[in-house]
């Protein structure tokens, strides 16, 4: 089986400017997680998706947003980009609950 | 509130010593503890989850209630366990994952 995709790998915005990240899970996996990657705060969940509906929800502001197709394939957006958000951005897919794999990650740069 | 520690950002061993990550978290119920491991330029992968009571490349890890421990063990090192390693907990909804532990094993 494929693994987790992520698109695009590397992402150069500007302060105030919004992004749209995408995820594809494994085949069949309908969960779908989103985690910002830092070095000083490692993996933080952001939000999870199973079968296109938000099932449960990081301490992320509003800017940040997600949602899930009918395919499961997943995108997230975060809106008024500020320097801090600046991060990798990773996707995992499961099966069942708490076995997760992981995506290669969106390597973020805010300027 | 943090749910899990690692201590140790860094951890330097000679090859063929005892390693042990140490992993601590805080949680009223029962959790599910896992390792995870990113070796380097690899995406993040599932080492072991505490359930399975299983061992992974030489790796174990004992859920220790009374302490709130989920250290990882490996009782000689290899180069090829040079790695990040994050422990994380799932309590039913999310992960909380650790800070990570950097194991360099020196040949």
């Amino acid at each position: 089986k494929a693994g987790v995709t992520q698109t695009p790998r590397y992402l150069i915005k500007t302060r105030g400017q919004q992004v749209t990240l995408s995820c594809s899970p494994i085949s069949g996996h309908r969960s779908v997680s989103w985690y910002q990657q830092t070095p000083g705060q490692g993996l933080q969940f952001l939000f999870e998706y199973f079968s296109e509906t938000q099932r449960n929800k990081g301490n992320f502001p509003g800017r940040f947003s997600g949602r899930q197709f009918s395919n499961s394939r997943s995108e997230m957006n975060v809106s008024t980009l500020e320097l801090g958000d600046s991060a990798l951005y990773l996707c995992a897919s499961s099966l069942e609950p708490g076995e997760q794999y992981f995506g290669p990650g969106t390597r973020l740069t805010v300027t | 509130a943090q749910r899990v520690t690692q201590p140790e950002k860094l951890l330097s061993v000679f090859k063929g010593a005892p390693v042990e990550l140490k992993c601590n978290y805080s949680y009223s119920g029962s959790p599910e503890l896992f390792w995870y491991v990113q070796y380097s330029r690899q995406r993040l992968q599932l080492l072991l989850r505490h359930i399975s009571r299983e061992s992974i490349k030489g790796f174990t890890a004992d859920l220790n209630k009374g302490e709130t421990s989920f250290h990882l063990k490996k009782p000689f090192a290899q180069e090829e366990d040079s790695a990040m390693y994050y422990c994380a907990l799932f309590d039913g909804n999310q992960f909380y994952f650790g800070t990570g532990t950097s194991l360099t094993v020196i040949p």
